[in-house]
């Protein structure tokens, strides 16, 4: 069982609608749940981040996070073009305060005009 | 707004030779990591640096692996002899550090694409 899983998409939606990305994750010891956004030969670059349970909310993107049912979601409202990207799901541990993160293969997101 | 540099941003090398890809990180993080992405493959770790240590490492950060923190600003991955299986974006991240275990977030740097000839 992979520890972070992610339909890889690709997931189309036209531009101005919302986009749902969803994500699971096998070890319920994890403390700390992040979305990271991959636009194509770049780096990952950290749009959320989320540690209890409930909605989190930072301008268009809100992060949901389930712990009883080992889930992490991503909304993003009014998508853009720009919004085109693989998103990354990625879970740290927490062990220590030098523990890893653990990516997803993330999913694919078109937006289309 | 502060962030995690590297370079070279490219390195050809061949087969056996010995690379070292440098990182500057944000200059109040305390934790340094480095993960590679082999390409169309997810984001993997390889090892994370505190106080001139290794903290964790995984299963690829073998002995042809090494992490150096060579003055207050840089810091480094050498692959002491590279194979073809080496070449992949190297990305550093760095996190503040002041938070609970595993609450810090990391910053990543725009990465080393590394090709291995």
């Amino acid at each position: 069982q992979k520890e972070v899983e992610q339909n890889s998409g690709p997931l189309s939606v036209p531009e101005g609608a919302i986009a749902s990305l969803n994500c699971t994750y096998s070890d319920r010891v994890s403390q700390s749940f992040f979305w990271y956004r991959q636009y194509s030969g770049k780096s990952p670059e950290l749009i959320m981040s989320i540690y209890s349970n409930g909605d989190k909310e930072d301008g268009r993107f809100t992060a949901q996070l389930n712990k009883a049912s080992q889930y992490v979601s991503l909304l993003i409202r009014d998508s853009q073009p720009s919004d085109s990207a693989t998103y990354l799901c990625a879970v740290n541990k927490g062990y220590s305060s030098a523990s890893k993160i653990i990516f997803g293969s993330g999913t694919r997101l078109s937006i289309r005009p | 707004e502060p962030e995690v540099t590297q370079t070279p941003s490219h390195q050809v090398t061949q087969m056996g030779q010995e690379v070292i890809l440098r990182c500057v990180p944000i200059s109040n993080h305390l934790y340094f990591y480095w993960y590679r992405q082999i390409l169309g493959q997810k984001v993997e770790f390889l090892v994370s640096f505190y106080n001139n240590e290794i903290s964790e490492k995984s299963e690829i950060f073998d002995d042809q692996f090494s992490v150096e923190r060579p003055d207050g600003s840089n810091f480094t991955l050498k692959i002491r002899s590279t194979k073809l299986e080496d070449s992949a974006m190297y990305f550093c991240a760095s996190s503040e550090g002041l938070g609970l275990a595993g609450y810090n977030e990391q910053f990543f740097g725009p990465g080393t694409r590394l090709t291995v000839l």
